[in-house]
C-alpha cells in the first residue's frame, strides 16, 4: 500500500540534544512537507520542499533542520536551539500544492 | 495574505443531528480548498476537496461542502452525526503562489448520544 511513514510514533529528548523524526513516503510526490501541531494553534509549516535537494523555511523553521537527499524521504532534525519542542509532529506529501496533502500518522516528541 | 479562519473551536451535537462546521478564507485568486478530519493522536484525513466546478462537494463518510465565493466560505454538513464522527476537523486553502497549504486551528467536534 501506498503511504506515508513516519517514526518513531513517541519519542523522548532530553535538554540539549539534537533528534532527528524519520519520514519515508512510496507515493511517488515530489512535494514533502513537517508541520508542528499543538493545541489550539492548528497546524503550522515548519520546513516544504518541492523537488530532491531543494526546501524552503516555513513560518516556524527556527530551531529545525531538514534535508532532501532522496525523492521518497524527508528527515527533520529538531535540534538544541528549538526552545519548546514537545509537540505532535506531522509530515505530508502532495503532487504538488493545487493537491491535496497525504499525512503520516505523526510523532510525538516530548522533552524530559 | 492567505489565511483560514474556523470561527468554532468547539461544537458539540447530538447523535443523529445535522452538522455544519464553519470556514472562511482569504486568499487572491481561485482558491484550492480542502477538508480533513483528524482523530486523537492520528494524522489527517482527506474529507473532500474543491479545485473548480460544481460549488458543492461530496466527500467521504458522508460528508458534504458548499464554496460560496460570495462570502469566502467553505462550510462543512453532514445530515446526521454519528458517534464515530467525533474527532477534530480542519479547513485548509492550497495557495500556487505561496507555494503552501494553510490550515485553519480546527474544531473539535463532540457527540453525545
Amino acid at each position: 500500500d501506498g503511504g506515508i511513514t513516519q517514526s518513531p510514533k513517541y519519542l523522548f529528548r532530553k535538554e540539549g540534544q539534537n533528534v532527528t523524526l524519520s519520514c519515508e513516503q512510496n507515493l511517488n510526490h515530489d512535494a514533502m512537507y513537517w508541520y508542528r501541531q499543538d493545541p489550539g494553534q492548528g497546524l503550522r509549516l515548519i520546513y516544504y520542499s518541492q523537488i530532491v535537494n531543494d526546501f524552503q523555511k516555513g513560518d516556524i523553521a527556527e530551531g529545525y533542520s531538514v534535508s532532501r537527499e532522496k525523492k521518497e524521504s524527508f528527515p527533520l532534525t529538531v535540534t538544541s536551539a528549538q526552545k519548546n519542542p514537545t509537540a505532535f509532529y506531522l509530515c505530508a506529501s502532495s503532487i504538488g500544492f493545487v493537491a491535496e496533502a497525504f499525512f503520516g500518522q505523526g510523532t510525538r516528541l516530548t522533552v524530559v | 495574505a492567505q489565511s483560514v479562519t474556523q470561527p468554532d473551536i468547539h461544537i458539540t451535537v447530538s447523535e443523529g443531528a445535522s452538522l455544519e462546521l464553519r470556514c472562511n478564507y482569504s486568499y487572491g485568486a481561485t482558491p484550492y480548498l480542502f477538508w480533513y478530519v483528524q482523530s486523537p493522536g492520528q494524522g489527517l484525513q482527506l474529507l473532500l476537496k474543491y479545485f473548480s466546478g460544481d460549488t458543492l462537494v461530496q466527500g467521504i463518510k458522508g460528508f458534504e461542502a458548499e464554496f460560496k465565493r460570495s462570502q469566502s466560505s467553505f462550510n462543512l454538513r453532514k445530515p446526521s452525526v454519528h458517534w464515530s464522527d467525533a474527532a477534530e476537523y480542519f479547513c485548509a486553502v492550497g495557495s500556487l503562489t505561496g507555494n503552501q497549504f494553510y490550515f485553519g486551528t480546527g474544531t473539535s467536534l463532540t457527540v453525545i448520544p
